[in-house]
């Protein structure tokens, strides 16, 4: 199957910086990713739908201005977590859909765990 | 509004044993997708099988099966002869549209199994 790749996989940052997540499609392309946040125990929540050359679509609750989300190539999107903050700390990961597949598969990234001390 | 129910929160076993894992959802589009993922202590999600609605043949694959019932909206997944390996967090998730496809999926709260030596 295809590949996406996540980097990084964890990182740690204090309270106030920003971190970005990198989630790339190894060996297809995506016209549209999604990110996704997992706090500990939970269950996963979609956040954005990352739309390459144009803009994010945030689902409700989640602050885009908080979340940057840059889709700049068909096979890189990026999540930045700006001025992060403890409560930020959770799972983060992507998945991606082959433009030129068929419209029944999407591929996950490992995740990237981001802990906000 | 889509919304899957994994009722079991947590399951414990001792190796062996055969388990099944209930998942109910709710959709009110004829054309949607159902799946499940495995999520080992790593983090990353393992795709396990996708199931479209038209196609309600039950499946097989090796000591996992899947049975769905669109009667009941149920897709519950039974592992047979359970191993220590399977421990992991197991979800539940839909997907809609035809043309959307497997692109946003949305998560059951997972059941956090666990296989005892």
């Amino acid at each position: 199957g295809a590949v996406v790749s996540q980097h990084p996989s964890w990182v740690i940052c204090k309270s106030g910086t920003s971190v970005k997540i990198e989630c790339r499609s190894l060996d297809f392309q995506a016209t549209t990713m999604f990110w996704y946040r997992q706090f500990p125990k939970q269950s996963l929540m979609l956040m954005a739908t990352s739309n390459e050359g144009s803009k994010a679509t945030y689902e409700q609750g989640v602050e885009k201005d908080k979340f940057l989300i840059n889709h700049a190539s068909l096979t890189l999107s990026t999540l930045t977590v700006t001025s992060a903050h403890p409560e930020d700390s959770s799972f983060y990961i992507c998945s991606a859909r082959d433009r030129q597949g068929p419209n029944t598969e999407a591929f996950f990234g490992q995740g990237t765990r981001l802990t906000v001390v | 509004a889509q919304k899957v129910t994994q009722a079991q929160t947590e399951i414990s076993v001792v190796e062996k044993e055969d388990v099944t894992l209930d998942c109910v959802y709710e959709t009110r589009d004829t054309t949607y997708y159902l799946f499940w993922y495995k999520q080992p202590p790593s983090g990353e999600l393992v795709f396990l099988i996708r199931r479209n609605s038209f196609d309600e043949q039950n499946e097989i694959s090796g000591r996992y099966s899947w049975n769905f019932q669109k009667s009941t909206s149920s897709f519950n997944f039974t592992i047979t002869a359970s191993q220590v390996v399977d421990s992991a967090v197991y979800f539940c998730a839909l997907s809609e549209g035809l043309i959307q496809g497997a692109q946003k999926l949305v998560f059951g709260q997972g059941t956090r199994l666990t296989i005892n030596p």
